[in-house]
């Protein structure tokens, strides 16, 4: 079992849905991640959080929208997606440390299709 | 940004056989880690390594920062070794974003 939990397992959307990715570690760590994986493309980073608070936004549009209410659990919402938003998502956790990400732990991952 | 390349893209192995896959960074880094993507889509830890060497059972990894390539041995390969593995860095001035490189997609053939 991963210390990195991650539901739904997979989910299918409409352009006009929305939705709420969740992810919850149970690591102890204080920095959560989401991560994005195409096909053919590499992994991409979207957002960041430390101590709940957001650091990084790898310009991600709008539509996708982070929710980090504790250091133990982090959303993603999604509203209004496109089909080429369908991809695998990644959370992940690390103990963040001042000079960087330290170790990452990643969840199994969520694979949205969006129709 | 710190550019990230990994060789070779894909490989195929007999079972029992040795290999070595190679990931190449443009600059210092302080955090280097290897993983290691199952069928399921799920990246598993193998290595934090951003220096030295390390050995855990049939894999061993080694990275030389000096020269900005680390190396992933994988010995008496067996078919669940089959995935992708993805060298993922982080260089000095980046704070929290780990880059990846393209990954080397392994299948290891009974």
């Amino acid at each position: 079992e991963t210390g990195v939990t991650q539901t739904p397992r997979h989910l299918v959307m409409g352009m006009t849905n929305k939705k709420s990715l969740k992810c919850e570690q149970h690591l102890g760590h204080n920095a959560m991640y989401w991560y994005k994986q195409s096909a053919k493309k590499p992994l991409e980073l979207m957002f960041v959080y430390n101590f709940k608070e957001q650091t990084e936004n790898n310009s991600v549009p709008s539509r996708f929208s982070p929710e980090c209410p504790n250091s133990s659990h982090l959303f993603l919402h999604l509203h209004t997606l496109q089909p080429e938003d369908s991809a695998l998502y990644l959370c992940a956790s690390s103990q963040g440390q001042v000079a960087g990400t330290g170790e990452l732990f990643f969840g199994e991952g969520s694979r949205l299709t969006v129709l | 940004g710190i550019q990230v390349e990994q060789s070779p893209p894909d490989l195929i192995l007999q079972e029992g056989a040795n290999s070595t896959l190679r990931c190449n960074f443009s600059d210092s880094v302080n955090n280097l880690q290897w993983f290691h993507q199952n069928p399921w889509g799920q990246l598993i830890n193998l290595f934090y390594i951003p220096s030295g060497t390390k050995q855990n059972g049939r894999l061993s990894a080694t990275t030389v920062a000096t020269e900005r390539y680390s190396l992933l041995y994988i010995s008496s390969s067996q078919t669940t070794d089959s995935g992708v593995y993805f060298c993922a860095v982080e260089d000095n001035n980046a704070g929290n974003m780990l880059t990846f490189g393209g990954g080397t997609r392994l299948m290891v053939k009974p």
